[in-house]
């Protein structure tokens, strides 16, 4: 069974960054699929953010393409997101999820519990 | 634009059926979605993938109760036998060109 959990700060500062690590197990990221983060502002839907391959390919919500890093440590069978110059609309709860591509449709198959990060001084 | 359109809000008896609809933007129709139930204060959990022609492949562990279908431009997911924790909010998803992911503003769904 694939678990996902997220962790890091659940208070950052604005305009500072916003760092949260995705650790998988369950099954090994190196072995294939993508992986993806998505976010959920209090009382509002849910915001793709951008997903992640074998540490070589990358896609990002245009929106958020400019401040969004995602990476991959296989050692650790993790990855993370870094969020850059944060406000207090990134105020939300932050999912990691594996992404599975079924007959060329992309899909969020399993999903962690989330971690909520407010943005405030 | 990719948009998916759903209804804010459905509610029906415990043990009734309940048909929720997520509607793809005009020259979409052809597209698949996939179907993701949020418990109160709980992470997302997948359902099942809806294609065009209404054939659906479910996640593990879905049970029988949940099953989906189309209609033009419209995927559905019914589900049968309300039980209490049905009680969520249901959220429509799909996948666009240049890999980029679109959800619905999500339906929440009573069970009276």
């Amino acid at each position: 069974q694939v678990q996902l959990q997220e962790s890091g700060p659940g208070l950052v500062k604005p305009s500072e960054t916003l760092s949260l690590t995705c650790a998988v197990s369950g099954y090994s990221i190196s072995s294939g699929y993508w992986w993806g983060w998505i976010r959920q502002p209090p009382g509002r839907g849910l915001e793709w953010i951008g997903n992640i391959y074998h540490s070589e390919n990358t896609y990002y919500n245009p929106s958020l393409k400019s401040r969004v890093t995602i990476s991959v440590d296989t050692s650790k069978n993790q990855f993370s997101l870094k969020l850059s110059s944060v406000t207090a609309a990134d105020t939300a709860v932050y999912y990691c999820a594996r992404v599975s591509v079924v007959t060329g449709f992309g899909l969020f198959d399993y999903w962690g519990q989330g971690t909520l990060v407010t943005v405030s001084s | 634009q990719l948009v998916l359109t759903q209804s804010p809000s459905a509610s029906a008896s415990l043990g009734a059926s309940v048909k929720l609809t997520c509607t793809l933007s005009s020259g979409h129709s052809s597209y698949a979605i996939a179907w993701h139930q949020q418990q109160p204060e709980k992470g997302p959990r997948y359902l099942m993938k809806v294609n065009s022609d209404g054939s659906h492949r479910k996640g593990d562990g879905i049970p029988d109760r949940f099953s989906g279908s189309s209609s033009g431009a419209e995927r559905y997911l019914t589900i049968s036998s309300l039980q209490s924790d049905d009680e969520a909010d249901y959220y429509c998803q799909t996948w666009g060109t240049g890999i980029h992911y679109v959800f619905g503003t999500g339906t929440k769904v009573t069970v009276l």
